[in-house]
């Protein structure tokens, strides 16, 4: 069945680095990519998201591209801020018995320290 | 900015116990998921509804757990006789087209005692 595979947490990193957290999928068909993001004790929030090989997503400095050659979907920042420490999820989305569900990885959690 | 919106944020029950996790999706939505989220773990696919019936269920989603849409705006989840691990984080979801992202709600925290 599909799957989505993100690296392990937590990652830590000092304000204003660069921010890579990998995420690759296995799926039939051409899924949408999604990354969501859970800020403490809260919900899932979209992030970003691509709908076909080569697109990119942005939102708030956070980039993805949808690589279809190496199944991938990573999620990258510039330069990290503290208020960005949360949980990162990377889901698809395929078609299945007429009906897209959302499928989603472990999380990874993003610390940033001042 | 419409949103899911989840009742109750947090509820607490005794094992055996029937509870109703309660939504109320996007109003122009119409597909509606639940998910779970047991602490620390992956978010976990239990449902989707569309057009007033099941359209998906997983492994998980066994005869203790039933959805219903009983006024054309709630959402509700069943669970008929909970057991410890059924805590966790339930998570309402709602896209407009099934091809679409899902919104999410701020989730309903069961603790199962």
């Amino acid at each position: 069945g599909d799957s989505v595979t993100q690296m392990e947490g937590p990652v830590t990193l000092s304000e204003e680095a660069f921010l890579t957290i990998n995420c690759t999928y296995t799926a039939t068909g051409y899924p949408s990519l999604f990354w969501y993001v859970q800020y403490p004790g809260e919900g899932l929030q979209l992030l970003l998201k691509a709908t076909k090989a080569d697109d990119k997503g942005s939102n708030k400095g956070f980039e993805a591209t949808y690589r279809k050659e190496t199944t991938s979907f990573h999620l990258e920042k510039g330069s990290v801020q503290v208020s960005d420490s949360a949980v990162y999820f990377c889901a698809l989305s395929t078609p299945s018995g007429g009906s897209y569900i959302p499928t989603f990885g472990r999380g990874t959690s993003l610390i940033v320290h001042p | 900015e419409p949103e899911v919106t989840q009742t109750p944020s947090h509820q607490v029950t005794q094992m055996g116990q029937e509870v109703i996790l309660r939504c109320v999706p996007i109003s122009n939505h119409l597909y509606f998921y639940w998910y779970r989220q047991i602490l620390g773990q992956k978010v976990e696919f239990l449902v989707s509804f569309y057009n007033n019936e099941i359209s998906e269920k997983s492994e998980i989603f066994d005869d203790q757990f039933s959805v219903e849409r009983p006024d054309g705006s709630n959402f509700t989840l069943k669970i008929r006789s909970t057991k410890l691990e059924d805590s966790a984080m339930y998570f309402c979801a709602s896209s407009r087209q099934g091809d679409t992202e899902a919104f999410f709600g701020q989730g309903t925290r069961l603790t199962v005692v």
